[in-house]
């Protein structure tokens, strides 16, 4: 099993729609989760870290499940910007951010 | 706000020859990475360096590839004899600690000829 497992889609989804992509790891012991998401040839930009208790930036909101560990990802009101690679990050406590393979979002007019 | 940079941002070279891809954390970070990317494909882990020294590194990072940390600021990885496979993207990426996101540089983007 992959120390982190992503969907890699692509999702193809109608502007407007919310669209929820989640994002398994291996390791109970691990720590800190975030999420990226990257632009095409571009470098990964942190999206938001998850925490505990889940949080919620704007149109994007971020659980955790510790005991199913899992985190998601929920995007509502998608608009077309928002058409990246989406990266799940696991820190297990190490010096190495273990990182999934990316779900590939992709919304239509 | 600061931010990692890359030098360059693309680089040409010859396959067999030695290139170094140069980075600058954030100045506070204690923690520095590099990863590549192959077109279209996942980002992939090469090595961690904390403390003046490599903490982890991936099977990809052979004896082919080292990295520096000379003068306290730079954070450069060099590739001895280039083959047409390490053509990638290069990203360098820093981080204070603990369990703290990491910051990505622009990337260096390689290619092999």
């Amino acid at each position: 099993r992959k120390e982190v497992e992503q969907d890699p889609g692509p999702f193809n989804v109608p502007e407007g729609a919310t669209v929820a992509f989640n994002c398994t790891y291996s390791n109970s012991a691990s720590q800190s989760f975030f999420w990226y998401r990257q632009d095409c040839r571009k470098e990964p930009k942190l999206l938001m870290s998850v925490y505990s208790s889940g949080n919620e930036d704007g149109r994007f909101t971020a659980q955790l499940n510790r005991a199913s560990q899992y985190i998601s990802l929920l995007i509502r009101d998608s608009k077309l910007s928002d058409s990246a690679t989406y990266l799940c990050v696991v820190n297990n406590g190490g010096y190495q951010l273990i990182w999934g393979a990316g779900t590939k979002l992709i919304i239509k007019p | 706000e600061p931010e990692v940079t890359q030098t360059p941002s693309h680089q040409v070279t010859q396959m067999g020859q030695e290139v170094i891809l140069r980075c600058v954390p954030i100045s506070n970070h204690l923690y520095f990475y590099w990863y590549r990317q192959i077109l279209g494909q996942k980002v992939e882990f090469l090595v961690s360096f904390y403390n003046n020294e490599i903490s982890e590194k991936s099977e990809i990072f052979d004896d082919q590839f080292s990295v520096e940390r000379p003068d306290g600021s730079n954070f450069t990885l060099k590739i001895r004899s280039t083959k047409l496979e390490d053509s990638a993207m290069y990203f360098c990426a820093s981080r204070v600690g603990g369990d703290t996101e990491a910051f990505f540089g622009q990337g260096t983007r390689l290619t092999v000829v």
